[in-house]
């Protein structure tokens, strides 16, 4: 089966541009988490959806960033006035509940020049 | 930020080599994981451990829970080519949140 689609797998964007980054989870899987890795690091936790329900987004770090979830299925993950600091890998994840195995995406390459 | 930390942050390994790695906390977790990614790909979960002391294999992959719950290492047999790569530990307290380290670079030498 499918796994975790993400696209696309790579953004440019100017200073200063909106973005939006599309996550379709695994079929089925009601809990959905958008992570950022930046460069050398590991993933950080940003947002965590329980079917259409954005529970905890406690880790965008702006109001900048905003998620959605509308249908409980496709995620987007929109960058508003883009900075260079945002530069760095979106990944999505799914899981058939929120404490089973996540299943990640190849992610996204956000790169603001 | 990040809150594990993980040792190396690089390592050189012959074919047929075993390989270590740790990953150590300032917080409790209640579940441990060990992941590896690959170059433009997401990371893929390769052992999970849930139960403190808990020692797990997974082929030529051992990991064990330390007793503390603040501790996990990795260790890979034999390694191969096909070995290389980033591993990444992770740790979950109560909830749903997955708290990464900062990674390991498995390179093989020529």
């Amino acid at each position: 089966g499918a796994g975790v689609s993400q696209s696309p797998r790579y953004k440019v964007a100017k200073r200063g541009q909106d973005v939006a980054l599309r996550c379709d989870p695994i079929s089925g899987h009601v809990s959905l988490f958008w992570y950022q890795q930046a460069l050398g690091q590991g993933p950080e936790f940003l947002t965590y959806f329980q079917n259409e329900a954005q529970l905890d987004k406690s880790g965008l770090p702006s109001d900048r960033f905003f998620a959605e979830r509308p249908e409980g299925s496709v995620s987007t993950l929109k960058i508003q006035r883009t900075q260079q600091e945002d530069s760095a890998v979106y990944l999505c994840a799914s899981s058939l509940s929120q404490n089973n195995e996540q299943f990640f995406g190849p992610g996204t390459r956000l790169t603001v020049l | 930020g990040q809150q594990l930390n993980q040792s190396p942050q690089s390592m050189f390994i012959q074919e047929g080599e075993d390989v270590s790695m740790n990953c150590t906390s300032s917080s409790i977790f209640n579940t441990w994981l060990w992941y590896k990614q690959d170059p433009g790909e997401g990371p893929v979960l390769l052992i999970a451990l849930y139960k403190a002391g808990e020692l797990t294999s997974n082929g030529r992959l051992t990991a064990q829970f330390g007793i503390t719950r603040k501790d996990s290492f990795l260790n890979i047999s034999a390694s191969i080519p096909s070995d290389v790569g980033i591993y990444f530990c992770a740790g979950q307290g109560n909830d749903y949140k997955l708290s990464f380290g900062a990674g390991t670079t498995v390179t093989v030498r020529a």
